[in-house]
């Protein structure tokens, strides 16, 4: 299947650590991303990582991999107001040709 | 680096007349754009990928007659929806993929189509 599935909703407080959680089915997946999208904007590419990594650190974003259960997560520490949006996993597979798989998006509340 | 624009931003129309969309990707060459749709609280709907030069490839239930993509330059695709409806009313983003990072797509603000 092409599935990639999220949670629909995140609620944290101000400061606290946000951890958003995704699935996918495709084990092809080379590569796996995480966008941003704020109200009436495009996606904003976060970070990505390639399928033969587990873990990526940027500034206060983690991602992390397990490959093996098909499970990508973000962790966004000291989670600010201006974080709330909407966070979209995706997956990559160049199967024939390039596709990009997204998810359903996570909307990410931040409570100040 | 990878900024991708696209113009206009926001467009309202009469029903059946036609709206072009045109999506620019402004420091590197796009090998590869592509154009989605996506619905209020919804996911991207993937709608077509288009090839520089080459015709586009739709997705399966995405009418080509009527959402005409051009690609004619590695950095500039346009999206015309034909004899637009309210029904096409939605929020249109691309994408393009090119640069350091060809694996990697960079999307547009998105263009907010408004039928009447």
């Amino acid at each position: 299947g092409e599935d990639v599935e999220q949670s629909l909703f995140l609620s944290v407080r101000e400061g606290d650590s946000s951890v958003i959680n995704c699935t996918y089915t495709d084990s092809s997946s080379t590569y796996l991303y995480w966008y941003k999208q704020e109200p009436g904007a495009g996606l904003q590419l976060l970070t990505y990582i390639f399928s033969n990594m587990d873990m990526k650190q940027d500034q206060r974003l983690t991602v992390l991999l397990n490959k093996k259960d098909k499970h990508l997560s973000l962790r966004i520490a000291d989670t600010q107001t201006g974080d709330s949006a909407i966070y979209f996993c995706a997956e990559s597979r160049n199967t024939g040709g390039f596709k990009t798989i997204f998810g359903a998006g996570t909307r990410l509340f931040v409570k100040a | 680096g990878a900024v991708v624009s696209q113009h206009p931003s926001r467009v309202i129309c009469k029903s059946g007349t036609s709206v072009k969309i045109e999506c620019r990707s402004l420091d590197f060459q796009a090998t590869t754009m592509f154009w989605y749709r996506q619905f209020p609280k919804q996911s991207l709907m993937l709608m077509a990928t288009s090839n520089e030069g080459s015709k586009a490839t739709y997705e399966q239930g995405v009418e080509k007659d009527k959402f005409l993509i051009n690609h004619a330059s590695l950095t500039l695709s346009t999206l015309t929806v034909t004899s637009a409806h309210p029904e096409d009313s939605s929020f249109y983003i691309c994408s393009a993929k090119g640069g350091l990072t060809w694996e990697t797509q960079y999307f547009g603000p998105g263009t907010r189509l408004l039928v009447l």
